[in-house]
């Protein structure tokens, strides 16, 4: 069984700070993908990076960088440069490679960006 | 543009009112799924599709049911719908094989039960 932990119910982050968003997993499987969502308040949820099992460097997506730290099970999401319209609840999720192709969320961090 | 789009955006049912949502996606992806938002809560996997298998979670109530007649249409039918069952509907997609491949969601549908 796969099993996602993000511990942050909520954070708070000053407009133009950096912010990191903490993310655990649990998975016996040697194959699967790790994602960070992003949820507005509107509802849509919207992918903002990805990292596979097997990559040798983090992910980094604009503002967005994925600190892997794969013997520690820790997918942690780092934005930079803050930004108002960064205010949303973020989710991590796993996927494994297998031909079942459930999608295991974490609970969800709110965070909030301060003017 | 590709995308997954899902009608109508804002659902108002009665209580024991059955109540169809839909899905449709431009992205031939194999893979539809369905899932139960609620309130700040991390969204509940109800069941995928894999082309025409369909796979329902273990939990998930028989009181909802689904149809994916072609790969581009998915609905989700709640038979009985009860008070219980307001909340977000999300649709996603992904590309199947054996990858890990990211799900594209749509903009969901909210569901209120009267």
């Amino acid at each position: 069984a796969q099993k996602i932990t993000q511990t942050q119910p909520g954070m708070f982050v000053q407009e133009k700070e950096a912010v990191t968003l903490d993310c655990t997993y649990d998975t016996s499987d040697p194959s699967y993908g790790l994602f960070w969502y992003k949820q507005p308040s509107s509802g849509e949820m919207i992918f903002l990076i990805y990292q596979g099992s097997y990559d040798q460097q983090n992910a980094t997506e604009g503002r967005y960088s994925l600190n892997f730290q794969k013997a520690r099970k820790s997918a942690n999401l780092v934005i930079s440069a803050s930004q108002l319209g960064d205010s949303a609840m973020y989710f991590c999720a796993m996927k494994n490679s297998g031909g079942y192709q459930k999608v295991t969320f974490g609970t969800g961090t709110k965070l909030q960006v301060i003017p | 543009d590709a995308m997954v789009i899902q009608n109508p955006r804002y659902q108002v049912t009665q209580f024991g009112k059955p109540v169809t949502l839909s899905c449709s996606q431009t992205l031939n992806h194999n893979v539809m799924y369905w899932y139960q938002q609620k309130s700040s809560q991390a969204p509940k996997l109800l069941f995928h599709y894999y082309d025409k298998d369909f796979n329902n979670e273990a939990d998930t109530p028989d009181n909802f049911q689904s149809r994916r007649p072609n790969t581009s249409f998915c609905f989700l039918d709640i038979r009985s719908p009860g008070l219980g069952d307001a909340a977000m509907y999300l649709c996603a997609t992904s590309r199947g094989d054996r990858g890990t491949y990211e799900q594209y969601f749509g903009p969901g549908t909210r569901l209120t039960v009267t």
